[in-house]
């Protein structure tokens, strides 16, 4: 069974560009939660997506958005992007709406880096 | 305000002994908790979790420990490997309608010295 599924691994842009990040969940799950790591704040949660609808939020301002398309795949969008924004992105799935017990299985992210 | 705490960035044990790793949150709304291991590029890997309702669940080497009263979770690792050097999180969430939003520690990084 295929794992999580994230493009691309690894980017460059600049400050004030915008960028999409894709993110396949494993066959059958369709809860996607995502994932901001960087090393001064650790993990921290962005949103996650049930059903192409956002469940949940995480505090981050509103150039961060995200969706999710009918087969359960998720994008990701950051606008206007700031130094800051430079960091492994993770994607994570899980196969119930509840999550299993919150289990997430991660993918190994889409590393951002912005100059 | 960071709800789920790791104090200690790191930790290093010998090869076959205890690995202790702990872990304090302060959101009593916290009912289930979870650790995650992460290698260098890649993602984290689910390890064991355990219920609000419960106070220790084991899996082969590995069992959590929860005591709600201190609001403190420990993981503990015997015997350590060297394979089991890695950085390790736990994490929490808040209810059934929130396990897709995981609140995670900062961090530690265990080291199994051969």
């Amino acid at each position: 069974k295929a794992g999580v599924t994230q493009t691309p691994r690894y980017l460059i842009k600049t400050r004030g560009q915008q960028v999409t990040l894709s993110c396949s969940p494993i066959s059958g799950h369709r809860s996607v939660s995502w994932y901001q790591q960087t090393p001064g704040q650790g993990l921290q949660f962005l949103f996650e997506y049930f059903s192409e609808t956002q469940r949940n939020k995480g505090n981050f301002p509103g150039r961060f958005s995200g969706r999710q398309f009918s087969n359960s795949r998720s994008e990701m969008n950051v606008s206007t992007l700031e130094l800051g924004d430079s960091a492994l992105y993770l994607c994570a799935s899980s196969p119930l709406r509840g999550g299993s017990h919150g289990e997430l299985f991660f993918g190994e992210g889409s590393r951002l880096t912005v100059l | 305000d960071q709800q789920v705490k790791q104090n200690s960035p790191s930790l290093s044990v010998q090869e076959g002994r205890i690995s202790i790793l702990n872990c304090d949150y302060t959101n009593s709304m916290f009912d289930y908790f979870l650790w995650y291991k992460k290698y260098p590029a890649e993602g984290p890997t689910f390890l064991i979790s355990i219920s609000s309702i419960k106070d220790k669940n084991e899996d082969g080497r590995f069992t959590v420990f929860l005591n709600k009263s201190a609001k403190h979770l420990s993981l503990h690792i015997v015997p350590s490997q060297p394979g089991d050097s890695a950085v390790y999180f736990c994490a929490a969430s808040a209810g059934s309608s929130n396990t897709g939003k995981l609140i995670f520690g900062q961090g530690t990084t265990l080291q199994v010295k051969p």
